[in-house]
């Protein structure tokens, strides 16, 4: 199994929800990524996770809150969003360190913030 | 840290043309250069990948070559099809490090 799978595809939320993006993969990868992907532009990295632990926070305002409840599975939770995080939420997987970072990217959710 | 300039941001070329994508890298400790494929609606796929200490490397229609003097690194695309319409990002990292830096991308387009 060479996939990451993303759910939901979409989601749409006002500014006072609360809702998690959730991702899972059974690769035996132990590196996790959350990226945010506007339109017509690279994706930008906003955490990493590697061995279950937060190793790279790309100074995410606190309204993103990630969580790796194992090593499969990744989370972020979304609170009090602004119009402006209206974007593709991409999670992605690789090796750990020590390795070429190949990274293998799920679908995405599309998230639209009203 | 690393920047990664990517050059055309868009492209066009009649199918079973040839495509040719041009990167440049700032940091040169950077050692590990993937490109990736975003289709619309997707997320972004490996569709080949370089290491420092190789120059060339080809894969049926794609072909990757690296100049590490210069920095410079490119995607060749041959005999381009309708389904190769994409858009293309290009990245640099360094062996051990999570952090890939990627380029702005390329809008391809190719006109049957």
């Amino acid at each position: 199994d060479t996939e990451v799978t993303q759910t939901p595809k979409h989601l749409v939320m006002g500014m006072t929800n609360k809702k998690s993006l959730k991702c899972e993969q059974h690769m035996g990868h132990r590196a996790m990524y959350w990226y945010k992907q506007k339109a017509k532009k690279p994706p930008e990295l906003m955490f990493v996770y590697s061995y279950e632990k937060l190793s790279i926070n790309e100074s995410v305002p606190s309204r993103f809150s990630p969580e790796c409840p194992n090593s499969s599975l990744l989370n972020l939770h979304l609170h009090a969003l602004q119009p402006e995080d209206s974007a593709l939420y991409l999670c992605a997987s690789s090796q750990t360190s020590g390795t070429y970072n190949e990274q293998f990217f799920g679908p995405g959710t599309r998230l639209t913030v009203l | 840290g690393e920047n990664v300039e990517q050059h055309p941001s868009t492209l066009s070329v009649q199918e079973g043309d040839s495509a040719v994508i041009k990167c440049t890298y700032s940091d040169s400790a950077s050692n590990y250069f993937p490109w990736y494929k975003q289709e619309l609606g997707k997320g972004p796929q490996l569709i080949i990948d370089i290491r420092s200490n190789v120059g060339e490397k080809k894969d049926q229609r794609i072909a990757v070559t690296l100049n590490k003097t210069a920095k410079h690194f490119s995607l060749h695309i041959t005999e381009t099809q309708p389904e190769d319409s994409a858009v293309y990002f290009c990245a640099a990292s360094i062996m051990g490090y999570q952090k890939v830096t990627f380029g702005t991308g390329t809008k391809l387009q190719v006109i049957p």
